[in-house]
């Protein structure tokens, strides 16, 4: 059973276009990650958000926490070649070592 | 080094042979986290440690895995009389602190296992 469902799976787009990923889950967590991962390597931690209703911004990359803490989304502004890469999401209960990771949406950006 | 080292980072091993995957943590992260990545999906957890004391392996999948952690720093994941369906990346990942509100996690770059 997938806890965490990440949306698109797959994504192909312009560079200079805007885009929007999202991972949404029936549990409420704790604590969510977006990690970005590309080929051969692990995942890189990007940003962690905590509160619900909780927006945090990365340069051209805005994250948001759901009200209800169950959902994230990830916004990419005028995105660029090197934010190709996989994007996951990871969410994480207090007292619970583990995480669980979504499947990841595939973000291809065209020069 | 700074980061979370993995070794080997590749790995061809003929059915039914036993592997060992290394992982050094980040000097000082308390927690370890192994995890296993099929193609085309997310880490799926295998098993935690807090320093020495393996706290949590409910996502190995059967009793030929296993994991160790003696002194509380580099751990070994050993599969015994590997199968094809072992054939995955191994992610090994740690973090300063546990059972907390957050759970930041560094990851090494992985071992990539195929089992012929």
């Amino acid at each position: 059973t997938q806890l965490l469902e990440q949306s698109p799976q797959f994504l192909s787009i312009q560079e200079g276009e805007n885009l929007t990923v999202y991972c949404n889950s029936s549990s409420v967590f704790s604590s969510l990650q977006w990690y970005r991962q590309e080929p051969g390597e692990g995942p890189v931690l990007l940003v962690t958000v905590v509160t619900g209703g909780e927006v945090k911004k990365l340069k051209r990359l805005t994250f948001q926490f759901g009200d209800a803490r169950k959902d994230s989304s990830l916004h990419i502004t005028a995105a660029q070649p090197g934010d190709t890469g996989l994007y996951l999401c990871a969410g994480s209960r207090a007292n619970a070592g583990k995480s669980t990771f979504g499947d990841g949406t595939t973000l291809t950006v065209k020069p | 080094g700074a980061g979370v080292s993995q070794s080997p980072r590749y790995k061809v091993a003929k059915r039914g042979q036993d592997v060992a995957l290394r992982c050094d943590p980040i000097s000082g992260h308390v927690s370890l986290f192994w995890y296993q990545q099929a193609l085309g999906q997310g880490p799926e957890f295998l098993t935690y440690f807090q320093n020495e004391a393996q706290l949590d392996k409910s996502g190995l999948p059967s009793d030929r895995f296993f994991a160790e952690r003696p002194e509380g720093s580099v751990s070994t994941l050993k599969i015994q009389r590997t199968q094809q369906e072992d054939s995955a990346v191994y992610l090994c990942a740690s973090s300063l602190v546990s059972g907390t509100l957050v759970h930041e996690q560094y990851f090494g770059p992985g071992t990539r296992l195929t089992v012929t």
